[in-house]
């Protein structure tokens, strides 16, 4: 089965500027989580989507990021506008269910942002 | 507050050499714990995860971990690593009160030396 894919892979920006990242999860995975993991850090969850609902986005920064999930299946993370402490890795994560703890995620190879 | 602590940043060990992570979780409730390790520039992939049933938990690449309910622990073994295990491991909980969502520790960076 094809993984989490995520695009781009690196992507480098002045702050201010806007910048998207893709996922496309599993095939049939119900729910999709966007993490960001700053350097040294472990992941932290920004939102979790069951289908194209938003279930928790508790950690969202609504000023500047927003995302995503048109159709229940791809989605995007948004920033707008970035900060020099954005900078981080932005991992996608997808789950057959979202009402069993024990599923388990599979997660993409994640989006590196440097802002400047 | 639940949280997840993972107390060493970096452990540095011989190869051959056995390697303890250790990680500490605060709870209220029931809890499902993982283990996932990340290679440079790659994702995470699950080593192994306690759900129920016995404490002793094995795991792909040789690995294995311990859940210890009344010390709130999950520390993660293995008896010999390789140069290959070189990487950086995360403890992460999931609150059966909070759905399927995953709280991750801080991470432990583990270099193994010729």
């Amino acid at each position: 089965e094809a993984g989490v894919a995520q695009s781009p892979r690196y992507k480098i920006i002045e702050k201010r500027q806007s910048v998207a990242f893709w996922c496309n999860p599993i095939s049939g995975h119900a729910t999709l989580y966007w993490y960001q993991q700053i350097l040294g850090q472990g992941p932290k969850l920004l939102i979790q989507f069951q289908n194209n609902g938003v279930v928790d986005d508790s950690q969202l920064p609504k000023d500047r990021f927003s995302a995503e999930r048109l159709k229940g299946v791809d989605s995007t993370l948004k920033i707008q506008p970035a900060k020099l402490e954005d900078s981080a890795v932005y991992l996608c994560a997808s789950s057959p269910i979202s009402d069993r703890a024990n599923s388990g995620y599979t997660f993409g190879s994640g989006t590196r942002l440097t802002v400047v | 507050a639940q949280s997840v602590t993972q107390l060493d940043s970096q452990v540095p060990v011989f190869e051959e050499a056995p390697v303890e992570l250790r990680c500490n979780y605060s709870s209220s409730v029931s809890v499902y714990l993982f283990w996932y390790v990340q290679y440079p520039n790659q994702g995470l992939q699950l080593l192994l995860k306690y759900l129920s049933g016995s404490t002793l938990v094995k795991g792909i690449n040789g690995f294995e971990a311990e859940f210890n309910k009344s010390q709130t622990s999950f520390h993660l073994r293995k008896p010999s690593v390789h140069i290959s295990d070189t990487a950086e491991y995360f403890c992460a909980v999931s609150f059966k009160a909070a759905g399927n969502k995953l709280t991750f520790g801080g991470g432990t960076r583990v270099l193994v030396k010729p």
